[in-house]
């Protein structure tokens, strides 16, 4: 069971190229969210989504697309890379809620983008 | 709005000592609340969670009591250790789940010196 996975750890991009952050999870996890987390900041919600072929935009959307179509993968799309699209990103996986239950996240382990 | 407000790091603190980080949260209702750690370099895993009032989550040597009254989920810790050193972040998620989204802090760094 490996959790959520982040490829790749690391990548350099130079301004105005593209890229797509992968992320599985293997959870069989219903929901699926992109974070940003900027240096000495909190996590900032890009995108989510509630199950495949479902997503719907967070706080920060602009300048990224994502898309579900499997309960597995959530992959991020940058199509204009940016100097502000520097941060690292995680992706997030959670259970199916109903009810009052307990929506504990599960992470990857991040992707540092760093764009010049 | 939810909204999470944790103590403004950083924090240093000698091996041993007591550790207190404060939590207080704005929500409707009786949101479940959490504390997670991230290590250096690593994503985001949960610690404890707390999902009703009074309620006490605990895990290796930390603890935090869900307070209704003072809206409050302070994480403490009686002795801490070099290895505790990371980001600590304090979440909720709402009474009425909307795609299990959370709200968190901004994390609170904490440095532990031998």
């Amino acid at each position: 069971n490996a959790g959520v996975t982040q490829t790749p750890k690391f990548r350099i991009l130079k301004i105005g190229q593209s890229m797509t952050l992968q992320c599985t999870q293997d959870m069989n996890h219903n929901y699926m969210y992109w974070y940003r987390q900027d240096p000495g900041m909190g996590l900032k919600l890009i995108y989510y989504s509630v199950g495949a072929g479902i997503t719907d935009k967070g706080e920060v959307p602009n300048g990224y697309n994502v898309s579900r179509s499997t309960t597995e993968d959530f992959p991020l799309r940058l199509e204009l890379a940016a100097p502000s699209q520097t941060s690292v990103y995680f992706c997030a996986s959670s259970p199916r809620t109903s009810g009052r239950t307990t929506d504990t996240q599960y992470f990857g382990p991040g992707t540092r983008l760093t764009v010049l | 709005g939810n909204s999470v407000t944790q103590m403004e790091g950083p924090v240093t603190l000698s091996e041993e000592a007591f550790l207190t980080i404060n939590c207080t949260y704005t929500a409707t209702g009786y949101p479940s609340l959490f504390w997670y750690v991230q290590y250096p370099g690593e994503g985001l895993q949960l610690l404890l969670k707390a999902t009703k009032a009074d309620d006490k989550g605990s895990n290796k040597g930390f603890e935090a009591t869900y307070r209704k009254e003072t809206t409050s989920f302070h994480l403490e810790k009686g002795s801490v250790q070099v290895s505790d050193s990371a980001v600590y972040f304090c979440a909720l998620s709402p009474e009425r789940t909307n795609a299990g989204k959370s709200t968190f802090g901004d994390g609170t760094t904490l440095t532990v010196k031998p």
